[in-house]
């Protein structure tokens, strides 16, 4: 069936270094790609989408390409920041459907 | 515009008793969701409806847990009873509907209800 990996965390960086929170899926068809992201205490909210081969979504200093040939959705951001620190979900969106396949998320730390 | 509300923040319960958890979503959001979200685990769809009809509820508990939606717009969920692994996060999540090119819609979700099952 459908499924979606990251990777583990928490995942710990200082103020300013590169995140990379990988994400890979297996899915029939296309896609839509989502990342959501849990502050403490609150639900989740959109971070970046994309919608087709090649795009990127971009939102905020994250950025993710679409990489169908690997079946990827990597999350990067070149200088992350302390009020980063939250839980990232990856989630692909079944082609043709409203069912989103979320993944257990990786939670980052950031260290002043 | 205002976002998703959900009632109660937090609940905690015996095993046994019964919960409600009411949700209303953004205006002229016609797809409504509930997931279950256990700790250190990423949200599992409960129930989807669109507008006021059920469209997938093939991972709810039938036995024990139940939702509708009134009129479309509002919905509540129950537990009857509840059980120790029922404490999660309930989250509530909209999205619109215009044409059939939205399944790139966004969820706007809530902040969701904390439910301890003692």
């Amino acid at each position: 069936g459908d499924s979606v990996t990251q990777m583990e965390g928490p995942v710990t960086l200082s103020e300013e270094a590169f995140l990379t929170i990988n994400c890979t899926y297996t899915a029939t068809g296309y896609p839509s790609l989502f990342w959501y992201v849990q502050y403490p205490g609150e639900g989740l909210q959109l971070l970046l989408k994309a919608t087709k081969a090649d795009d990127k979504g971009s939102n905020k200093g994250f950025e993710a390409t679409y990489r169908k040939e690997t079946t990827s959705f990597h999350l990067e951001k070149g200088s992350v920041q302390v009020s980063d620190s939250a839980v990232y979900f990856c989630a692909p969106v079944k082609s043709g459907t409203y069912k989103y396949i979320f993944g257990t998320g990786t939670r980052l730390k950031v260290l002043a | 515009e205002a976002g998703v509300a959900q009632s109660p923040r937090y609940k905690i319960i015996e095993k046994r008793q019964s919960v409600a958890f009411w949700c209303n979503p953004i205006s002229g959001h016609a797809t409504l969701y509930w997931y279950q979200q256990i700790l250190g685990q990423g949200p599992k769809l409960l129930i989807q409806f669109q507008n006021n009809g059920v469209v997938d509820d093939s991972q709810l508990p039938k036995d024990r847990f139940s939702a509708e939606r009134l009129k479309g717009v509002d919905s509540t969920l129950k537990i009857q009873p509840a059980k120790l692994e029922d404490s999660a996060v309930y989250l509530c999540a909209s999205s619109s509907k215009r044409d059939t090119s939205s399944y790139n819609s966004p969820l706007h979700f809530g902040n969701g209800t904390r439910l301890t099952v003692t």
